[in-house]
């Protein structure tokens, strides 16, 4: 078992829809959660990031950790063309020899005008 | 403030050839990383250099794959010699300090091994 794992999709949406894009995990140390999308032929860019468990929102999109679940989602609200892009999960620990990101395989998600 | 900057954007080399990655990370930073990024994965991180020492080379293959940070600021990824396997993007990123959840990345270069 992979200790990330993300459903690669394609995911595709209409325009204006809400979308909602989630990682499972299995190492019970990771402490931070992070969201990265990354457009084709772009390197990653981070969206946002979370510690522990409970939601944060910026704008349109939320980020939400279950940690009982190991279960990790990000919505996006009013999705719009300009959000077409693969989204990446990744998650640490907490300290030093812990600071390496682990991330997922990431979901493409095509928003249709 | 300039991104992170990488040479060159493409390479196409035939197998058992030597290959050279260069990155420009943003200035100031003090934490750089190589990631491989395989078609259809996440990236997955070679090695980390903090300032110019290696504190991560844990899932670098150190039988062809080879890195430096000279001086603490750009850096040169080599591999040799390149097997199919290798063909990937591979992305450079820094950031600040060790620990940072962000890091800047580069647009990488994509590797074709024939």
């Amino acid at each position: 078992q992979k200790e990330v794992e993300q459903d690669p999709g394609p995911l595709s949406v209409p325009e204006g829809a809400i979308v909602s894009l989630n990682c499972t995990y299995s190492n019970s140390a990771f402490q931070y959660f992070m969201w990265y999308r990354q457009y084709s032929r772009k390197g990653p860019e981070l969206l946002m990031y979370t510690y522990s468990s409970g939601n944060k929102e910026d704008g349109r999109f939320t980020a939400q950790v279950d940690k009982s679940s190991k279960y990790i989602s990000l919505f996006i609200r009013d999705s719009q063309p300009s959000d077409s892009a693969t989204y990446l999960c990744a998650m640490r620990g907490l300290g030093a020899g812990s600071y390496q990101l682990t991330f997922g395989k990431g979901t493409k998600l095509s928003v249709i005008p | 403030e300039a991104g992170v900057a990488q040479s060159p954007r493409y390479k196409i080399i035939e197998k058992r050839q030597s290959v050279a990655f260069w990155c420009n990370p943003i200035s100031g930073h003090a934490t750089l990383y190589w990631y491989q990024q395989i078609l259809g994965q996440g990236p997955k991180l070679l090695i980390q250099f903090q300032n110019n020492g290696v504190v991560d080379d844990s899932q670098l293959p150190k039988d062809r794959f080879s890195a430096e940070r000279l001086k603490g600021v750009d850096s040169t990824l080599k591999i040799q010699p390149a097997k199919l396997e290798d063909s990937a993007v591979y992305l450079c990123a820094s950031s600040p300090n060790r620990g940072d959840n962000e890091q800047f990345f580069g647009p990488g270069t994509r590797l074709t091994v024939l």
